[in-house]
């Protein structure tokens, strides 16, 4: 499909370990976002990316949470340390601009729980 | 901090009723979109306003953003089942950063 994909759609972790989770883009869109969403609330943004620079990283809870796109497609979200408020669904969007149109395309998310 | 409140939070309502819902900030967004989110899934762009007191319409769905761009609306005419989501606002806080609302868990009974 030509939609985003996230993987893994589902990570159990133990607290204090390290996870990554992946976003693949729609092929093209130069915007990349990630997103987190606790049960029941709206996405909270924690990151921009245009190309391989993140834009806007401000909101970024601690260094823990860290993000690469280190070629401008595919990126991946870091996280060390992981604490047991960290289990959210994790989104990613990756975004088209036509005209004074913004659009954001999301995948499913990653569900990730901290045990 | 920019913040987006929704209301209301939770609505249940039975089929062919209409229901307006509510995106309320003390802070001016530049644009201001609605997305509808089914369970599993991430957000599905609905639409885009961008001009103070903008009205849209999408079938059954009429998008108004406020005069002042810091609060919007989104009524549903004659709702059905397949209405039931999580309807979020989101703004733009900066360039092409997005601060999404609480969100409004619609539920329609047939």
């Amino acid at each position: 499909g030509a939609g985003v994909s996230q993987t893994p759609s589902n990570k159990v972790t133990e607290k204090g370990k390290y996870v990554e989770l992946r976003c693949d883009p729609i092929s093209g869109h130069t915007a990349l976002y990630w997103y987190r969403q606790s049960l029941g609330q709206g996405p909270e943004f924690l990151i921009y990316f245009q190309g391989t620079g993140a834009a806007d990283d401000s909101g970024l809870p601690n260094d823990r949470f860290f993000a690469v796109r280190p070629e401008g497609s595919v990126s991946t979200l870091k996280i060390q340390r992981t604490e047991r408020g960290d289990s959210a669904v994790y989104l990613c969007a990756s975004r088209q601009t036509s005209g004074t149109t913004d659009t954001q395309y999301f995948g499913p998310g990653t569900r990730l729980t901290v045990l | 901090t920019q913040l987006l409140e929704q209301s209301p939070q939770f609505l249940s309502i039975q089929e062919g009723e209409n229901l307006t819902v509510y995106c309320n900030s003390s802070s001016v967004f530049s644009s201001l979109q609605w997305y509808r989110q089914e369970p599993g899934e991430g957000p599905v762009l609905l639409v885009t306003v961008v001009t103070g007191g903008e009205v849209k319409k999408l079938k059954r769905l009429t998008f108004q953003f406020g005069d002042a761009r810091k609060d919007s609306s989104l009524h549903i005419t004659a709702a059905q089942p397949g209405d039931t989501g999580l309807y979020l606002c989101a703004g733009e806080a900066g360039t092409y950063k997005y601060i999404f609302g609480t969100g409004t868990r619609l539920k329609v009974l047939a």
